[in-house]
Order: C-alpha cells, then structure tokens, then sequence
C-alpha cells in the first residue's frame, strides 16, 4: 500500500528554535507538498517540489523553507519559529501528470500537530 | 490565479437526507477537480476526481459530483447521508502551470444529526 510517513505526530518548540519536520514517500512520486491546515482556512500551499532539488513557493512560504535532496524525502524548515506557525502541517505527494490513467491524486501523510510556545 | 470557494462553513443534515456540498472555481484553462474528506482524527481521503469527459462522476462511499462548466461549480452529493459521513469535505483544483500544484477549498464541516 502507498505511503507518506511524517515523522512526528505531535511536537512542541520554542519561539526562535529551528525545527525541521520531515517527510518520507515509498511511491517513486515525482511531486511533493507541504501544506498547513488551520480551522476556517483549510489547506494552504507553503511549498512544493516537483523533482529533487526543485521547488517553487506555495501560496504562504514566508518564514518557512524546504529541501528535497533524495527523491522520497521532503523536508519543511521553520527558520526560526513563531506562535502564529502553530498549526497542523500535512504533507503530500503525487504522481506526475494529470493523465487520468496515472490514477494521478495526492496521497496524504497523517499530518503533524506544531505548537510553537 | 486559481480559487476554490466553499460557500458553507458548517452544514447539518438528519441521517437519511440527501446532501449536496458546493464548490465553486476560479482557473482560467480547463481545471482538474477534486473532493477529499477528512473524518475525525483521520488523514485525508479522495472521495472522487474530474479530469476530463463525463460531468457527472462516482466515487466511493456513494457520492457523486457534477461538474458544470458554465457555473464554474463542482457540488458533491449524496441522496441519502450516513451517520459516518461526518467529516471535513475539502474541494480542490489541480492547477497545471508549468508544474502540478493543488489549490484546496476553506472546507465544509458536515455533522449529522441522529
């Protein structure tokens, strides 16, 4: 079965520390997403990237960054964290193409809950 | 640049009643659409796609959606709703420009009553 594995469920950090959230797929998926899911907003686009080394700025990147060195591996960077990045942050990947018989969709991590205090 | 509009913050429907979520989009080319649901606790689940051909398109769980070009609308619906079919329904657009890129809806809270 496919699988996008984000490695904490739940952290917590301080304002100002770095944090680093990551993001494995076993898909062989050329795309990958970050995205931040805050009640009444939905799920807004911070960053994607659709091939290693390459990204491109979402709709809200500001204050985060990423990195994509290998392949299944997706990294969101909060460079120096603050209360209002509190959120849930969900990861995603897909295949690359939007012909229907790629079964192309996103396919979701199981999301992880930030508190910045 | 591309929206998803999701008119409803809240709905709240008796088991047993029909439903019909509404999504409206803005893209300027011919959009990919899609609905996923988020049911408590739970990560995100694709209930049905639009690429292209028939309107009217099936997927699990017994929704259907309807996309109308001329309304720029891609409402779901289900003719007779489940207690388990409360959850977050998100609407999205896939928006080819240049790369793949997922624009998602504000979503809509579904709670059925018994």
């Amino acid at each position: 079965d496919v699988k996008v594995t984000q490695s904490s469920r739940y952290l917590v950090k301080r304002t100002g520390e770095k944090v680093f959230l990551e993001c494995v797929q076993d898909m062989d998926h050329e795309n990958m997403f970050w995205y931040r899911q805050d009640p009444g907003l939905g799920l807004r686009l911070i960053y994607f990237s659709y091939d290693v080394k390459m990204k491109e700025k979402g709709d809200i990147p500001e204050g985060y960054s990423v990195s994509r060195e290998k392949k299944e591996r997706f990294s969101l960077i909060l460079e120096s964290a603050s209360t209002n990045q509190t959120s849930m942050y969900l990861c995603a990947s897909s295949i690359q193409g939007w012909d229907p018989s790629t079964n192309e969709k996103l396919f979701f991590g199981s999301g992880t809950q930030l508190s910045v205090l | 640049a591309q929206s998803v509009t999701q008119p409803d913050i809240h709905i709240t429907v008796s088991e047993g009643a029909s439903l019909e979520l509404r999504c409206n989009y803005s893209y300027g080319a011919t959009p990919y659409l899609f609905w996923y649901v988020q049911s408590p606790g739970q990560g995100l689940q694709l209930l049905l796609k639009y690429f292209s051909g028939d309107t009217l398109v099936q997927g699990i769980k017994g929704f259907e959606a309807e996309f109308k070009r001329s309304q720029s609308s891609f409402n779901l619906r289900k003719p007779s709703v489940h207690w388990s079919d409360a959850a977050e329904y998100f609407c999205a657009v896939g928006a080819r420009t240049g790369t793949y890129k997922y624009i998602f809806g504000t979503g809509t809270r579904l709670k059925v009553l018994a």
